[in-house]
């Protein structure tokens, strides 16, 4: 257990429909990360949030988007999902920014778009 | 952008052996890279990971090695067991400057033990 917690562990829908995943990052971490996984694009990076504030933007479509809360969870928001969204989505935590920090992986949430 | 190539794609070995997975890099200003072991449906869980100030890092059966020249990175698993079986991902990342810290990663190695 990576102490990183993402709700729901899956989610079923249909295209155009618009869905939030949520993430607690570990006790003490500050910076929250999203990535995508699918079988045809890998691993890839989405966005990066530090105490509150965006830090990066990988691969992100215009359709989503994110945000990091006073408490520091985070949620990332689908938009006008399309059947290609369908994927594992995977947020992760680490202390710090800029500093080679291990970034600790939740267990993901599986989305299907039908 | 940062780009990452990992080979191979798939490799079969014979427990007790050695494997070596290799990752090449394009941005000459990444200097932290990990790598993640995935079991099928779960979370990439860091095994070990080196930074540009180390050329080679070891912990137990797994190492690994770097090499900022050629930009290319190399993880070692010796007497492998079953329980090593899995899909293996490097990755890299700047990790300073400006606190842009997303990871790129390969493509993954699905790694498999025969007994």
């Amino acid at each position: 257990d990576s102490g990183v917690t993402q709700t729901p562990k899956h989610l079923i829908t249909a295209t155009g429909q618009r869905v939030t995943l949520r993430c607690s990052p570990r006790s003490g971490d500050l910076s929250v990360y999203w990535y995508q996984q699918s079988l045809d694009q890998g691993l890839q990076f989405l966005i990066q949030y530090y105490n509150g504030e965006e830090r990066a933007k990988g691969n992100i479509l215009e359709r989503f988007s994110a945000q990091q809360f006073p408490d520091l969870h985070s949620e990332l928001n689908l938009s006008s999902l399309e059947l290609g969204d369908s994927a594992l989505y995977f947020c992760a935590s680490s202390l710090a920014v800029g500093l080679q920090e291990t970034q600790y992986f939740g267990p993901g949430t599986r989305l299907l778009v039908l | 952008g940062e780009n990452v190539e990992q080979h191979p794609s798939t490799l079969s070995v014979q427990e007790g052996d050695s494997a070596v997975i290799k990752c090449t890099y394009s941005d000459s200003a990444s200097n932290y890279f990990p790598w993640y072991k995935q079991e099928l449906g779960k979370r990439p869980q860091l095994i070990i990971d080196i930074r540009s100030n180390v050329g080679e890092k070891k912990d137990q059966r797994i190492a690994v090695t770097l090499n900022k020249t050629a930009k290319h990175f190399s993880l070692h698993i010796t007497e492998t067991q079953p329980e090593d079986s899995a899909v293996y991902f490097c990755a890299a990342t700047p990790g300073t400057g400006g606190g842009a810290d997303g990871l790129t990663f390969g493509k993954g190695t699905h790694l498999i033990i025969q007994p």
